[in-house]
């Protein structure tokens, strides 16, 4: 059973508009969120954080949202750009160390 | 400063063969991962090393070996094939993890294997 979730395979907006990927998770011991992206051919890289005493963290036009309550998690890009194209990765950290579980993935889609 | 490298970038295998996939970075770093994706299950882990000599089971090990001679190179081998090993294998590297504090994976480009 998978304990970290990203119900929507696919995703697409205007470019300009906000782009909102959603994650869910049911382990209560995750303490530590990521977001990864990643472009075909290449490997993931690393986009945004959470740790879960917080509920909010911003980078440019990167946000993470933590609903910890409801165990889900969500990333805002605005406003979103053709290059954000991309597979986006929710992940998430059990207490310490520095293992990750991954949800499935979000396919973005940017329109011109 | 290539970060991690990946070889091969392509490989088929027919059932029952064996191959190993290298892993080197040269960020000198301490913890070092391979992860396989397959469509829809996003990264699943399968062995992890936290240190030169070391090696530990992630959450999907079985076929597969590891060894870590080296600090900077990781092996994930495959001593014999099957086609639901079939998928995009990648590695990873952090430094070393202190407490509750969480640092950066830098993965590879990615290896796609095809077994048949």
């Amino acid at each position: 059973d998978q304990q970290v979730k990203q119900n929507s395979p696919s995703l697409s907006v205007q470019e300009g508009r906000i782009s909102i990927l959603n994650c869910d998770y049911t382990n209560s011991m995750f303490d530590y969120f990521l977001w990864y992206k990643k472009y075909p051919a290449e490997g993931p890289t690393f986009l945004i954080s959470i740790s879960s005493i917080k509920d909010k963290n911003e980078d440019g036009r990167f946000t993470v949202f933590l609903n910890k309550s409801a165990k889900h998690l969500s990333l805002h890009i605005v406003p979103s750009q053709p290059g954000d194209s991309a597979v986006y990765f929710c992940a998430a950290r059990p207490n310490a160390g520095n293992m990750l579980t991954f949800g499935g993935g979000t396919r973005l889609m940017v329109k011109p | 400063n290539a970060g991690v490298t990946q070889t091969p970038k392509f490989r088929v295998l027919k059932t029952g063969q064996s191959m190993t996939l290298l892993c080197a970075q040269d960020m000198n770093h301490e913890y070092m991962y391979w992860y396989r994706q397959d469509p829809g299950m996003g990264l699943r882990l399968i062995h992890y090393s936290v240190g030169e000599g070391t090696t530990a089971k992630g959450e999907v090990p079985d076929g597969y070996n590891v060894s870590r001679l080296k600090k900077q190179n990781f092996l994930l081998g495959l001593e014999s094939a099957a086609p639901s090993q079939t998928s995009v294998y990648f590695c990873a590297s952090s430094y070393q993890v202190a407490g509750l504090s969480y640092n950066e994976q830098f993965f590879g480009p990615g290896t796609r294997l095809t077994v048949l």
